[in-house]
């Protein structure tokens, strides 16, 4: 059974950088065509993807935000972690992590979410 | 990298059937069979609904299906029923990232 549980900051100030933790169970992010991404979604508005890594390290990112973020993986922990600088107000979301399967963007396992609230 | 294009909301009566639009561009949902389509429920986190343009994962509804034609891509919900009623977003691939689109929330009325 796979599962996804993001942890950081509720509450980040302005300019400050925001570090998140994926971490899951059930699969492994050595496993070849396996993936790990971040999806944001700001209260009553869309899905934002944010960035995706690959078992075999590959990272991409969402090119409006690809100046502030940074994927890393410890397979050994089953942990991926994102980092964002520079929080605005306007980054103010709930934060997913979700398990990627073969093809597009196509994420078919979902952490409950987190909210990240940007202010002073 | 701009939102795909859904329409703010679809509405339908049980049983009948509806469909959602997503309009990209030729960089995304028209150059590459990678279009997925989400459904979710207030406080809930999205639900895989359809993958790759047209397959559906273990456990969703055969009432689901998904097609598309040039920039455009289609979710259709057949037979519709009450738990049907939720936001459902499309994403696609394009050009090494990937793309939510906008929106839609589906009223059973």
């Amino acid at each position: 059974q796979i599962t996804l549980k993001e942890s950081g900051p509720t509450l980040v100030k302005p300019t400050q950088t925001l570090t998140l933790t994926c971490t899951f169970s059930g699969f492994s992010l050595s496993t070849s065509g396996v993936g790990v991404g971040w999806i944001r979604q700001p209260p009553g508005k869309a899905l934002e993807w944010l960035a995706l890594i690959y078992w075999d390290d590959d990272k991409r990112y969402s090119p409006s935000l690809k100046s502030r973020l940074t994927i890393t993986k410890d397979t050994s922990k089953n942990q991926v972690v994102l980092t964002m600088t520079n929080m605005d107000p306007v980054d103010t979301a709930t934060y997913y992590c979700a398990h990627r399967i073969l093809g597009g963007p196509n994420f078919d396992y979902w952490g409950q979410g987190t909210l990240v609230t940007v202010s002073s | 990298q701009s939102a795909l294009t859904q329409p703010a909301s679809v509405s339908g009566s049980p049983g009948q059937s509806i469909t959602i639009s997503c309009t990209g561009t030729s960089s995304d949902v028209g150059g590459y069979n990678y279009v997925s389509w989400y459904q979710q429920h207030p406080g809930k986190a999205p639900k895989l609904m359809i993958y790759d343009v047209s397959n559906r994962p273990s456990g969703v509804s055969n009432r689901f299906s998904g097609s598309k034609s040039g920039n455009t891509a289609s979710l259709t919900i057949s037979g519709l029923q009450a738990e049907d009623e939720a936001d459902y977003y499309c994403s696609s691939y394009t050009s090494s990232s990937y793309v939510f689109g906008t929106g839609t929330k589906v009223t059973v009325l």
